[in-house]
């Protein structure tokens, strides 16, 4: 299955910045997703990433705010536009494997004060 | 909309015994793919376990098995001989194309 690098795998960052999470994959993918786990919950679907197309988003996320790049088939970046404590989650990052399976990011642990 | 539903948020059990965690999903469509999957303090996501929804016999994976009833929309996780090293979230998750997850179940596994 494939190998996912994410990075950085955590940083804290003042209000009103930006931070950009990257993921490279070792082998060539068709679609990236990209969740966010605010604290103690569940994984949420921020916006599926396809090469050469924009990406779609999920209901409450819009493009102004998680901006994502899609360059090639192994990789994609997120970025987490004019900050707020609010955002403070884990973002990861995920891949499909094949029929009936995903793989995914370490996970980038973002604070934001 | 498909939906999945982990009606407990935590759950504890001593070493070496067996546990159950429970999810329920709610779907239209025949054919599809439900998941597992536990994630430590690490953070990191790691598949447990996967079942084929046409495939009637339960997924196992060692210690790791499930209780597929497709007509009841069910699919529990039976961890058998827990280990310290099961402690995480468990996440029931349902394929659509794209992967939702319940709410996540924290298991402690007490020495």
């Amino acid at each position: 299955s494939a190998v996912i690098s994410q990075k950085p795998s955590r940083d804290i960052c003042q209000r009103g910045t930006s931070l950009t999470i990257q993921c490279q994959v070792d082998s060539q993918v068709t679609m990236m997703f990209w969740y966010r786990q605010q604290p103690g919950q569940s994984l949420t679907l921020i916006a599926t990433a396809n090469q050469g197309s924009e990406a779609t988003y999920e209901s409450g996320f819009v493009i102004d705010k998680f901006p994502i790049s899609r360059p090639n088939l192994t990789f994609s970046t997120l970025t987490v536009s004019n900050m707020s404590p609010e955002d403070s989650s884990i973002y990861l990052c995920s891949v499909t494997t094949g029929v009936g399976g995903y793989t995914f990011g370490s996970g980038t642990r973002l604070t934001v004060v | 909309a498909q939906t999945v539903t982990q009606s407990q948020p935590e759950m504890s059990v001593q070493e070496a015994e067996t546990v159950t965690l429970s999810c329920t999903y709610d779907t239209s469509e025949s054919n599809y793919y439900l998941f597992w999957y536990k994630q430590p303090p690490s953070r990191q996501m790691i598949l447990v376990i996967r079942q084929e929804a046409y495939k009637q016999q339960n997924a196992t994976e060692n210690r790791f098995s499930v209780n597929f009833q497709k007509a009841a929309k069910s699919f529990s996780l039976k961890i058998s001989d827990s280990q310290l090293g099961d402690t995480a979230m468990y996440f029931c998750a349902f394929d659509t194309g794209k992967l939702i997850f319940g709410q996540g179940t924290t298991l402690q596994v007490k020495p």
